[in-house]
């Protein structure tokens, strides 16, 4: 069975810093892992899927990272911003009996001070 | 514009009554998803299903039923079993299994509250 973990749960920081959102898996036979972000009351935004076979992959001031072999990933914010305050949380799908389910961490609660 | 929509998006419902979410997607995704998410705790599966007349129980199921008779639209009945259904319930689809990138999308989301 997956488990996922992200690391902090919780974060405030002064606007204008550079800060890294941790997930780790267990089982590292996944084909890709994806962040989303969610605020509250709403539903999840896809910020970025990784494929298995990359290292990483960026848009805009978010930088995403994958190590497979050590089940992690990591979620990099440049320049952070009040607009990005919300929860960030990652998600890993398994193939289990011929069907895959995803697996989300908790998430990291990010605040972001003005 | 290509989504996925829910409704209603706050739902009351009285103890032993049955309610019905809505989730209708407009991605032509073969796979669509009903998770639950309470507070403090990551996105449960309920029900998933990977293609039209198929699914399968997520980790959650009890107490829940589903259908996909068309492909656009998956709807979740959460029945008097379930004895605890207060929660967030997040319907997401995605291209589905096979597919290069089988990236997730998520609807907005419907609270339920039992009274």
């Amino acid at each position: 069975k997956q488990e996922v973990t992200q690391i902090p749960a919780a974060l405030s920081v002064p606007e204008g810093e550079n800060l890294v959102l941790n997930c780790s898996f267990t089982d590292s036979a996944i084909y890709n892992l994806q962040w989303f972000r969610q605020d509250p009351g709403k539903g999840l935004t896809s910020l970025l899927l990784i494929q298995s076979s990359q290292r990483e992959q960026t848009s805009g001031r978010l930088n995403a990272s994958l190590d497979k072999s050590s089940g992690r990933s990591t979620l990099y914010i440049a320049a952070s911003q009040p607009g990005d305050s919300a929860t960030y949380l990652c998600a890993v799908p398994l193939v289990s009996g011929g069907y895959q389910k995803v697996t989300f961490g908790i998430g990291t609660k990010l605040q972001v001070i003005p | 514009d290509g989504g996925i929509t829910q409704s209603p998006k706050y739902l009351f419902r009285k103890e032993g009554q049955n309610v019905t979410l809505s989730c209708e997607q407009n991605l032509n995704h073969d796979a669509m998803y009903w998770y639950r998410q309470d507070p403090g705790q990551g996105l449960r599966l309920i029900y998933y299903s990977q293609i039209v007349n198929d699914f399968q129980k997520g980790d959650i199921a009890e107490g829940y039923s589903v259908s996909r008779e068309k492909k656009e639209s998956f709807p979740l009945t959460v029945t008097s079993a379930q004895k605890n259904p207060t929660a967030f319930y997040l319907c997401a689809s995605s291209p589905g299994q096979g597919t290069v990138r089988n990236e997730q999308f998520f609807g907005p989301g419907t609270r339920l509250t039992v009274l």
